[in-house]
C-alpha cells in the first residue's frame, strides 16, 4: 500500500549494531503498529501506538523500542541487534474512527542480522 | 500468543476450483478479518465479519463465522492463478484494539 511506506526495504547488519526502521503514512490514521513475521509463525505484534507519544507493548517487545514523535511516523529500533531478530518487519495503520477495524500494511522491511 | 489458527496450512488447487480454509480462535471476539499476502509483501485486507454475523460475501469471497465453535471459514470460488498467496485470519477482541493473527494458509492455484 503506497500510503504506508517503510524504509529501508532491506537491511543486512551485524550482531550488536543499532538499527532503526522507519514507517511513514499519509492516510491520516491515528493508530500505528509494528509486527514481525517469521516463517510458520504468522505475524506477532511488537509495539503499537494509538496517538502521538502513546506507546504500548505488544506480545514480543523485548529487544525493541519505538518512537512516535508525529502522527504520520512510527519508528522501530533494535538497540543491539541479535541473529534471532532476523525477520520480515511490517508497519500497519488503522483509523480509530472507522467501524471496520481494518489495518493497512506497509510493504515490509527484510532485516538480516549476521 | 496466536489467537487464530488456520487449517489446512497449505493448499494446492487447479484454476477454477474452489479453495476453502479454516480458522479457529480461543476467546470471545468483536470481529474476525481475513487478509491476503502475496509473496514477501504487505498484507491486504479482504473481508471482515462481525460477531453477530454468520455469513458475508464479497465478490468471489465467502466467509462464515460460527461463534459457538469459535471458528471461521474463507471460501474463494472459481480460483484464479492470481489468488496464489498466503491467507491469514485475524481476530479483534472486545476492549482490545489489537489484532491477533493466525499462522496463515498458503494457497497455490495452478493454471
Amino acid at each position: 500500500d503506497a500510503d504506508v511506506t517503510q524504509t529501508p526495504r532491506n537491511r543486512i547488519t551485524k550482531t550488536g549494531k543499532r538499527i532503526m526502521l522507519e514507517c511513514s503514512q499519509t492516510k491520516g490514521h491515528d493508530r500505528m503498529y509494528w509486527y514481525r513475521q517469521d516463517p510458520g509463525l504468522g505475524l506477532r505484534l511488537i509495539y503499537y501506538s494509538f496517538d502521538v507519544k502513546d506507546i504500548n507493548k505488544g506480545e514480543i517487545s523485548d529487544g525493541y523500542s519505538v518512537s512516535r514523535q508525529a502522527q504520520a511516523k512510527f519508528s522501530l529500533s533494535l538497540e543491539s541487534a541479535i541473529p534471532n531478530q532476523t525477520a520480515l518487519y511490517f508497519c500497519a495503520t488503522s483509523d480509530s474512527s472507522s467501524t471496520s477495524d481494518e489495518q493497512f500494511f506497509g510493504p515490509g522491511t527484510r532485516l538480516t542480522v549476521l | 500468543s496466536q489467537q487464530g489458527e488456520e487449517d489446512p496450512q497449505a493448499l494446492s488447487i487447479q484454476e477454477g476450483e474452489n479453495a476453502t480454509m479454516n480458522c479457529s480462535y480461543k476467546t470471545s471476539i468483536n470481529n474476525l478479518q481475513w487478509y491476503r499476502q502475496n509473496s514477501g509483501r504487505g498484507l491486504v485486507h479482504l473481508i471482515l465479519i462481525r460477531s453477530n454475523e454468520r455469513e458475508k460475501h464479497s465478490g468471489r469471497l465467502r466467509v462464515t463465522l460460527d461463534t459457538s465453535k469459535k471458528s471461521s471459514s474463507l471460501l474463494i470460488t472459481a480460483s484464479r492463478a492470481a489468488d496464489t498467496a498466503s491467507y491469514f485470519c485475524a481476530t479483534a477482541s472486545y476492549g482490545n484494539n489489537r489484532l491477533a493473527f493466525g499462522k496463515g494458509n498458503q494457497v497455490v492455484v495452478i493454471p
